[in-house]
């Protein structure tokens, strides 16, 4: 099953504009991570938050995190072309990293 | 500081052979984990292992697939008489090992073709 789920599967926004992407958790964690993945490559890691912070900024992006709702969400600010990718959260129980599907996001010029 | 690597980055290989995929993981890390991604999926985990030990073989298939980390050289995913089903690209990522769900860093990734 799978630990988290992103939402919306597809995000489409111009330049400039504000993009969100929210996850949903099953089980207790440590900590929620964000990775950005470019089209055929690896993944980046962008952002941890840990279980005892609610906000989290670094540069451009800003995550938050509601243990009692087991959610997090990446909002990423003043979008550019080059922040196109699929953005997915991982968390787990253990230390293995358990993913969702992704958000993808799509940046127009 | 070179991160994480991988190889081959690509590899193809017929029905019923052996692939073989290396990961060397970043400098001072003694962590190394698996994760395969299918078309339009996420990562899901296969195997965690530290050096000379496997800690976490709950994702690994039963069969034909086998990972190790020595003591010397890089990490390997071993998968025997390969089927289309596992055509994917295959992840690995490491960490320095001082905590669980630490930051785990990932290499670029090996894409096998199984014609």
């Amino acid at each position: 099953s799978q630990q988290g789920e992103e939402d919306p599967q597809a995000l489409s926004i111009q330049e400039g504009e504000n993009a969100t992407m929210n996850c949903s958790y099953k089980t207790s964690i440590n900590n929620l991570q964000w990775y950005r993945q470019n089209s055929g490559r690896g993944l980046v890691h962008l952002i941890l938050i840990r279980s005892n912070e609610r906000e989290k900024h670094s540069g451009r992006l800003r995550v938050t995190l509601d243990t009692s709702k087991k959610s997090s969400s990446l909002l990423i600010t003043a979008s550019r072309a080059a922040d196109t990718a699929s953005y997915f959260c991982a968390t787990g129980p253990g230390t293995a990293l358990i993913f969702g599907k992704g958000t993808t996001l799509s940046v127009s010029s | 500081n070179a991160g994480v690597m991988q190889n081959p980055r690509h590899l193809v290989r017929r029905r019923g052979q052996e692939a073989r995929l290396r990961c060397s993981p970043m400098k001072g890390h003694s962590h190394v984990y698996w994760y395969r991604q299918l078309p339009e999926e996420g990562l899901k985990f296969m195997v965690y292992l530290q050096k000379e030990n496997i800690i976490d073989e709950s994702g690994m298939p039963k069969e034909r697939f086998s990972a190790e980390f020595p003591k010397e050289g890089p990490s390997i995913l071993r998968i025997q008489q390969v089927v289309r089903g596992d055509s994917a690209a295959y992840f690995c990522a490491s960490s320095p090992g001082t905590g669980s769900q630490e930051t785990q860093y990932f290499g670029p990734g090996t894409r096998l073709l199984v014609l």
